[in-house]
């Protein structure tokens, strides 16, 4: 069994260029969601999916950000005419929703722009 | 909104030393997970509490979640430098709600 993994790990990319970030979760979640995190701080929630349902988003994703999921398995984050701002530690995680909404992450995509 | 406060936001002991990091809030969560998280990597799950008064051991972890389920601790005994990390939590809310709400974390430093 395989956990979350995300692609690339690493991204730079210079400010106002395009950048699309993968997440495949554990292969029976049927939730995913996406974070970012910056230094010295908790992940901030982005948005979330039931299977293929994008049910929640939250005011930090602009309308630079988008994130689609098209058949509930994995998922891509586009940030379009990236800024500085942007870079940070972007998060994946998954659950089953069981019981509990426990939550697995990957590796997370450090994304520097310059 | 639901906020989880954690402290001490920064701890350097000694090796051998004892520590407890808390995780407190004013509302109630139906569960609340503990993570670590290393430079550069996700935060890596440690545990679940679900039930108030809750108390689960990891080796030497101990985790406690408070009767009301508003807060929770960690306590690690004999600190050891593999122990070093981000130490996140995170409640799930009782509202219905499927969002979960991250703490800012404990950054833990064992000094050999």
């Amino acid at each position: 069994d395989t956990g979350v993994s995300q692609n690339p790990r690493h991204k730079i990319t210079k400010r106002g260029q395009n950048v699309t970030f993968r997440c495949d979760p554990i292969s029976e979640h049927n939730r995913l969601y996406w974070y970012r995190q910056t230094l010295g701080q908790g992940p901030e929630f982005l948005t979330y999916f039931q299977n293929e349902a994008q049910l929640e988003k939250s005011r930090l994703l602009s309308d630079r950000f988008s994130a689609e999921r098209p058949k509930g398995s994995f998922s891509t984050l586009e940030i379009q005419r990236t800024e500085q701002g942007d870079s940070a530690m972007y998060l994946c995680a998954s659950s089953s929703g069981v019981n509990t909404d426990t939550q697995y992450f990957g590796p997370g995509t450090r994304l520097t722009v310059l | 909104t639901q906020l989880l406060e954690q402290s001490p936001q920064f701890l350097s002991i000694q090796e051998g030393e004892n520590l407890t990091v808390y995780c407190n809030s004013s509302s109630v969560f139906s569960s609340l997970q503990w993570y670590r998280q290393e430079p550069g990597e996700g935060p890596v799950l440690l545990v679940t509490v679900v039930t108030g008064g809750e108390v689960k051991k990891l080796k030497r972890l101990t985790f406690q979640f408070g009767d009301a389920r508003k807060d929770s601790s960690l306590h690690i005994t004999a600190a050891q430098p593999g122990d070093t990390g981000l130490y996140l939590c995170a409640g799930e809310g009782d509202t219905g709600g499927f969002k979960t709400i991250f703490g800012a974390g404990t950054r833990l430093f064992v000094k050999a």
